[in-house]
């Protein structure tokens, strides 16, 4: 069955970095691209970038430039996503979410990793 | 970018009840409109895409309509397992996606 599997729970000092991966299966990993989504405690859902597996081009959000580097690895099927300069405000629970479209060009996100707890604490 | 806002922030219903949830864009963005739930500890899971598409394997109480800035979510009869928080999202400005900021619906 599709799925998106995540690396593990991670604790960081603030100023590290965290890589979090999302290994894909049953699907033909660079036929789709992948969001990476965030949620912090009792927060909303939060955007924080897009890769096409298939080319690997890029897009983040403004509030993460500089910060955020999402690539892949096709030969593994793996999206990873590393955040830099650590601060307290970004623990939060990190998701890779499949793109998938319906009716021509509405796209959605209908496949989504369990997700990986990063704690940032001195 | 384009804001999202959902309303209520929270409400409570009872199984059986009719529920709608509102979400206003701040600019037009068609029917680039999708729905997730998400129950504590788990990811979101999709419901609707473009406005009033059913995702498959969801159950037919749900169900989504609007199009411009104004959309709604609707559950028609309320089950045990439809406790949770309820997220829009706006896809008109893919890949540079936004949510809402979520509508917990819970048990009167």
């Amino acid at each position: 069955q599709v799925q998106l599997v995540q690396s593990g729970a991670e604790v960081k000092k603030p100023g590290a970095s965290v890589k979090v991966s999302c290994k894909a299966s049953g699907y033909t990993f660079t036929s789709y691209a992948m969001h990476w989504v965030r949620q912090a405690p009792g927060q909303r859902l939060e955007w924080m970038g897009w890769i096409n597996a298939g080319n690997g081009n890029t897009k983040y959000s403004q509030k993460f430039q500089g910060r955020v580097t999402i690539t892949r690895d096709t030969s593994a099927s793996t999206a990873y996503m590393e955040l830099s300069s650590l601060r307290s405000e970004d623990t939060a629970v990190y998701y890779c979410a499949r793109e998938d479209a319906g009716l021509g060009d509405y796209y959605y996100m209908d496949v989504w990793g369990k997700g990986t707890t990063v704690t940032v604490s001195s | 970018d384009i804001q999202m806002t959902q309303s209520p922030s929270s409400l409570s219903a009872s199984v059986g009840d009719r529920v709608t949830i509102t979400c206003r864009a701040s600019q037009s963005i068609s029917s680039y409109l999708n729905w997730y739930q998400q129950k504590p500890g788990k990811a979101p899971k999709l419901l609707i895409y473009a406005a009033s598409s059913l995702q498959s394997g969801v159950p037919s109480r749900f169900s989504g309509s609007g199009s411009g800035t104004d959309f709604t979510l609707t559950i028609s009869s309320l089950q045990p397992e439809d406790f949770a928080t309820y997220y829009c999202q706006q896809s008109y400005s893919t890949p540079r996606i936004t949510f809402g900021q979520g509508t917990r619906l819970e048990i009167k």
